[in-house]
C-alpha cells in the first residue's frame, strides 16, 4: 500500500523562524513529488520534484528530494505570519493513472 | 483566472438523498481527478478521468459515481448518502500525467 508520512504534524514558530518540514514516502512507481499549501480553501501548488539533489526555490521557500533515502524537505526561511497553512506532501505513482498519494499535513502556525 | 470551478459551496443531506457536485475547470486540462478530505486521513483520491470520456476507481469509490460531460466538466454524484460520506470534497485537474494538480475551493458536504 502506498504511503506518505509528514512530520511533524504541527508546528508553532515566531515571525522571523527557519522551519523544515519533513515527508517520507513509500510508493510503488514513483513519478513525482508534490507541495501544496492549504489555507481555508484549496490546496495551492508550490513544487513539483522529480529529480534527486535539485533544489526548487521560490522566494523563501525551498525544497529538495532524496529519491534513494525516499524523502523530501520543504524549508521555509523567515517565517511570516501569511505562511500560517496546512502544507501537504503528495507522491504521483502507483498504479492509478495520476493518483496522488497525500500525507497527513503538517500545521504551521506564525505567531507575531 | 477561475481555475477549477466547484458548485455547491455547502450542502447538507438527509441520509438516503442523492446528490450531484459540479466541477468546471477553464485550463484546457486533459485529466480531472475528485477527492474526499477527512481529519487525519488526508486527501483520498475518489474518481479520476484520464481524458473526455474515460473514467476510472480510484482509493475510495464505494457509493459514488462520476461523469466526464466533456472536456471541461466532470461530475461526482452520490446516489444514496450515508453519514460516513460526511467530507469535503475537493476536484483537481491537470495536463496529464506527471504534471501538477490544480483543485477548486471544495465542497463541505454534511450528511445527516
Amino acid at each position: 500500500e502506498d504511503k506518505v508520512v509528514q512530520s511533524p504534524l504541527s508546528l508553532v514558530v515566531h515571525e522571523g523562524d527557519t522551519v523544515t518540514l519533513n515527508c517520507s514516502y513509500e510508493v510503488t512507481n514513483f513519478r513525482s513529488l508534490l507541495w501544496y499549501k492549504q489555507e481555508k480553501k484549496a490546496p495551492t501548488f508550490l513544487f513539483m520534484l522529480t529529480s534527486s539533489g535539485i533544489e526548487k526555490k521560490s522566494g523563501r521557500l525551498s525544497s529538495i528530494l532524496d529519491k534513494k533515502e525516499l524523502f523530501s524537505i520543504l524549508n521555509i526561511t523567515a517565517t511570516q505570519t501569511g505562511d500560517s497553512a496546512v502544507y501537504l506532501c503528495a507522491v504521483e505513482g502507483g498504479t492509478s493513472y495520476g493518483k496522488l498519494t497525500f500525507g497527513q499535513g503538517t500545521i504551521l502556525t506564525v505567531h507575531p | 483566472n477561475a481555475g477549477v470551478t466547484q458548485t455547491p459551496k455547502f450542502q447538507v443531506l438527509k441520509t438516503g438523498q442523492s446528490m450531484t457536485l459540479q466541477c468546471a475547470q477553464d485550463m484546457n486540462h486533459n485529466s480531472m481527478y475528485w477527492y474526499r478530505q477527512d481529519p487525519g486521513m488526508g486527501l483520498r483520491l475518489i474518481y479520476y478521468s484520464a481524458s473526455e470520456g474515460t473514467t476510472d476507481k480510484g482509493e475510495v469509490p464505494n457509493g459514488y459515481n462520476v461523469s466526464r460531460l466533456n472536456k471541461r466538466e466532470f461530475s461526482l454524484r452520490l446516489e444514496s448518502a450515508a453519514p460516513s460520506q460526511t467530507s469535503v470534497y475537493f476536484c483537481a485537474s491537470s495536463q496529464g500525467r506527471g504534471q501538477p494538480q490544480h483543485f477548486g475551493d471544495g465542497t463541505r458536504l454534511s450528511i445527516l
